[in-house]
């Protein structure tokens, strides 16, 4: 039963290329929900997608940052024109139910370094 | 704001003595509370988590913690530590919407 799928695992990206992170939810998951931790601090949450749909992206810095969840294939966070200050650790995470009824389980992270 | 307060940001403890590790939030409705733990090296794994009902929960590896809603506070216990409970301990709290919103972790480390 294998769970959250991120890839890749590590990242390293210089300053304004492109970062794509990918998530594949646990299987019969369709809510995926991504989350940022800068270092020292606590997760912050940044989207929340169904299959072809954002519900919430009020986490989500309003320029450079996309996401999305198709109907085939893992969820994408897209970051460009990658900063330093984006330098984290992005985490995926999905449930069976909004979280309201259920939790979410997460995968292992993407560890994003811009040089 | 909605916040989530983990006030012990650093834990230095010896195996076999007791653990309780403060966690506090900001909502005054209705909230599931979970608190996650990270291994080094690993993901973010569910500890315990609270819905509804008795007030006093019991998670995995021996965790439990307790809701005490006139105190906003849901804070993780463990009689008795072991080296292998060194780890970042995350409290979590849904209230509105679908996000997590998470506190900003404890360190905690077990000396053998």
């Amino acid at each position: 039963n294998a769970g959250v799928m991120q890839n890749p695992r590590h990242l390293v990206r210089r300053r304004g290329q492109e970062a794509r992170l990918r998530c594949s939810p646990m299987k019969g998951h369709s809510h995926v929900y991504w989350y940022r931790q800068l270092p020292e601090e606590g997760l912050k949450f940044m989207v929340y997608l169904q299959k072809e749909n954002i519900i919430d992206e009020s986490g989500m810095p309003k320029e450079r940052f996309s996401a999305e969840f198709p109907k085939e294939g893992p969820s994408i966070l897209r970051i460009q024109q990658v900063v330093r200050g984006d330098s984290a650790a992005y985490f995926c995470a999905s449930s069976l139910t909004g979280t309201r009824a259920g939790e979410q389980y997460f995968g292992p992270g993407t560890r994003l370094t811009v040089t | 704001a909605q916040s989530v307060s983990q006030h012990n940001h650093h834990v230095i403890l010896s195996e076999a003595a007791s653990l309780e590790l403060g966690c506090n939030y900001s909502y005054g409705g209705t909230v599931n509370l979970f608190w996650y733990v990270q291994y080094p090296g690993q993901h973010l794994q569910l500890l315990l988590k609270y819905f509804s009902g008795d007030p006093l929960v019991k998670g995995i590896k021996g965790f439990e913690a307790e809701f005490i809603k006139s105190k906003f506070s849901f804070n993780l216990r463990k009689p008795s530590v072991q080296w292998s409970d060194t780890a970042e301990y995350f409290c979590a709290v849904n209230n509105a919407g679908n996000m997590l919103t998470f506190g900003g972790g404890t360190r905690l480390m077990v000396k053998p």
